[in-house]
């Protein structure tokens, strides 16, 4: 079926540079969201993201975080600058909507901040 | 906001053994449900999507509950073998926002 595509999938960074996760949503869809996933955690919302705005952001979104999605190309997650805590595996999902709620889930980017 | 609850955290079981996995949920208003499972490194895979008026489901080798008066979901593999192996993790979605809220997870060992 249709794949969310996360570009890189491992990314090691010096604490304090900045780091951009892409993601390549499913081509039809109109909604995008990240998550975080803290390795053997839980998956926490950070965000999500329609017609070029920020919809609704959990307090791990922190003041460093940015998204966007500019003409259309890949949805982006920006952290600036990078924490250690900031280390986990993030997850890009996208929807066609959310009345039905079908999700595609990409298959993580692994950030490693050192 | 919504909180989502999922025990056990862990679980160990025979191979053809049943597991059980139990997520509650507060917001009554809640529509749709979900079922993942991940397995090391990897993404997740739906498992199940259940709406609010359908109680039970029945896929390849599980069986969803989901009891609306309770706010109550559940993940029942029937006869569980080693490639289940995984941790399992359910999730509410915000009908408004399309914000998906999740348990803890359930990492599940089938051993043979």
């Amino acid at each position: 079926g249709p794949k969310v595509l996360q570009i890189p999938s491992h990314q090691i960074i010096d604490m304090g540079q900045m780091v951009t996760l892409n993601c390549d949503p499913v081509s039809n869809h109109l909604y995008f969201y990240w998550y975080k996933q803290i390795l053997g955690q839980q998956m926490e919302f950070l965000v999500n993201f329609y017609n070029g705005k920020v919809m609704e952001k959990s307090k791990l979104f922190k003041d460093q975080f940015s998204v966007e999605r500019p003409d259309g190309s890949y949805f982006t997650l920006k952290i600036q600058p990078t924490a250690l805590e900031d280390s986990a595996v993030y997850f890009c999902a996208s929807s066609w909507d959310i009345a039905n709620s079908d999700y595609t889930f990409g298959s993580g980017t692994r950030l490693l901040v050192i | 906001g919504e909180q989502v609850e999922q025990r056990p955290p862990h679980l160990s079981v025979r191979e053809g053994d049943s597991a059980v996995i139990t997520c509650t949920y507060t917001d009554p208003n809640s529509y749709y449900f979900f079922w993942y499972k991940q397995e090391p490194g990897a993404s997740l895979q739906l498992l199940m999507k259940v709406f609010s008026s359908t109680e039970i489901n029945e896929g390849q080798g599980f069986t969803v509950l989901l009891n609306k008066k309770d706010k109550r979901l559940s993940l029942n593999l029937t006869a569980a073998h080693p490639g289940d192996s995984a941790a399992y993790f359910c999730a509410v979605s915000d009908s408004n926002t399309g914000k998906l809220t999740f348990g803890d997870g359930t990492v599940l060992t089938v051993k043979p």
